[in-house]
């Protein structure tokens, strides 16, 4: 059972804080994205990895970073919050070969509050 | 870019019935089409999906519709059930890593 898990669901910072959003799977999967998730919006592709230490940008990266060091793990990092960063971000992974290849499966998400 | 757009935003229906979301894309290369639920609070998680070589899948009381030409695909609920309640997002597939581009959402209600 592929198993996506996220550092905090819950999160609350003051603007101009930096903040870091931890992603880690246990499936071994080469694929790992971002997203945010605002009513009415959807799910909006911040970055995304397809292997270590690669990213490509998405629709909307601007005022995020990301790093990948380990095949595992994808970090999403707000160097600087902004208020207009409040939202829930989701994290997801997809294997590139095998029967599921292109499936995406998610984290829970981190509800962040930026104050 | 691909442009994914979905209908209705909202859709009520009364138990027994069923639903149909539908969603166009833009991009003539995306291939893969999955359709995820999301349940107030829970996770996206994939119900169905359709690759651009078959016209129609069906998984028990859901179906996915895809016509290529017209470049619209469509998510089908027969003999809805409350628990259908949820979140439904269609999304597109292209990109090296596959990345997908998602629809807006179309919250269904399923009225006992």
């Amino acid at each position: 059972d592929v198993k996506v898990t996220q550092s905090s669901r819950y999160l609350v910072k003051r603007t101009g804080e930096k903040v870091f959003l931890e992603c880690v799977q246990d499936m071994d999967h080469e694929n790992m994205f971002w997203y945010r998730q605002d009513p009415g919006l959807g799910l909006r592709l911040i970055y995304f990895s397809y292997d270590v230490k690669m990213k490509e940008k998405g629709d909307i990266p601007e005022g995020y970073s990301v790093s990948r060091e380990k095949k595992e793990r994808f970090s999403l990092i707000l160097e600087s919050a902004s208020t207009n960063q409040t939202s829930m971000y989701l994290c997801a992974s997809s294997p590139t070969s095998g029967g599921n290849t292109d499936t995406q499966y998610f984290g829970p998400g981190t509800r962040l509050t930026v104050l | 870019g691909e442009n994914v757009e979905q209908h209705p935003s909202t859709l009520s229906v009364q138990e027994g019935d069923s639903a149909v979301i539908k969603c166009t894309y833009s991009d003539s290369a995306s291939n893969y089409f999955p359709w995820y639920k999301q349940e107030l609070g829970k996770r996206p998680q994939l119900i169905i999906d359709i690759r651009s070589n078959v016209g129609e899948k069906k998984d028990q009381r859901i179906a996915v519709t895809l016509n290529k030409t017209a470049k619209h695909f469509s998510l089908h609920i027969t003999e809805t059930q409350p628990e259908d309640s949820a979140v439904y997002f269609c999304a597109a597939s292209s990109g090296s890593a596959r990345q997908l581009t998602f629809g807006s959402g179309t919250q269904l209600t399923v009225l006992p």
